[in-house]
């Protein structure tokens, strides 16, 4: 069975600052990944997903995300962080050829002025 | 991608009684889904709503308690049966398989929040 462990229910960074949001998943084939974000009172929004090829994958409002199998890990980061950033960020997995996602437990991410 | 409306955005219900909660898309779609996220919790898929046919459920999750239908290739119904407070929840419907865009990418709607007296 795939499941995502996301560390840190909550990270707390200052406006400009590096955000890293990390993500650790298990999966017996080769997984779907996603990073989805949850603003308040909303639905979620698609950041990123990694599905083949490149590693590091690009998403929306600068934020980017690097497949890296032997640590079974896709950390999810953005190099200046703006107060417009605050929202729950959710990781989630995918088995290749089905569409259920499963998701981490979210995590939180606070910016400070 | 898809215009994803549900309907209602929220609602206050009587314990008891049963809701249900409305999905249109823009455009027709190969799958449906639809998630429960708890308070403070992460999404849990409830089912996979099957054009034309019954949807499939997930553990833990049953057709009694949440019925659902999927008439057509752009709308579907959540019902919560039955209600509790330990239902109150926000429920949100997810496509995948919409012009443009891999059968793995989901897109969700706004969500419903639902409250339990």
């Amino acid at each position: 069975a795939q499941s995502v462990t996301q560390l840190g229910s909550h990270v707390s960074v200052s406006e400009g600052a590096l955000v890293l949001l990390r993500c650790n998943y298990s999966s017996s084939v080769p997984p779907y990944l996603f990073w989805y974000v949850q603003y308040p009172n909303q639905g979620l929004q698609l950041l990123l997903k990694y599905t083949t090829g490149a590693t590091l994958v690009k998403g929306i409002n600068g934020f980017e995300a690097e497949f890296k199998k032997s640590e079974t890990s896709f950390h999810l980061t953005k190099p200046s962080a703006h107060m417009s950033d605050a929202a729950e960020y959710f990781c989630a997995v995918s088995d290749v050829g089905f569409q259920k996602l499963v998701f981490g437990t979210g995590t939180r991410l606070l910016v400070s002025p | 991608s898809a215009v994803i409306s549900q309907k209602p955005s929220r609602d206050i219900c009587q314990r008891g009684t049963s809701l249900t909660i409305q999905c249109q898309v823009d455009s027709q779609v190969t799958m449906m889904f639809w998630y429960r996220q708890q308070p403070g919790q992460s999404l849990t898929l409830i089912a996979t709503a099957n054009q034309g046919s019954e949807a499939t459920y997930e553990s833990g999750f049953v057709i009694d308690k949440f019925p659902i239908s999927r008439p057509n290739l752009t709308f579907s119904t959540l019902t919560v049966s039955n209600m509790s407070p330990e239902d109150s929840s926000i429920y949100l419907c997810s496509v995948a398989g919409t012009s443009g865009s891999s059968y793995n990418e989901q897109f969700f709607g706004p969500g419903t929040r639902l409250t339990v007296l």
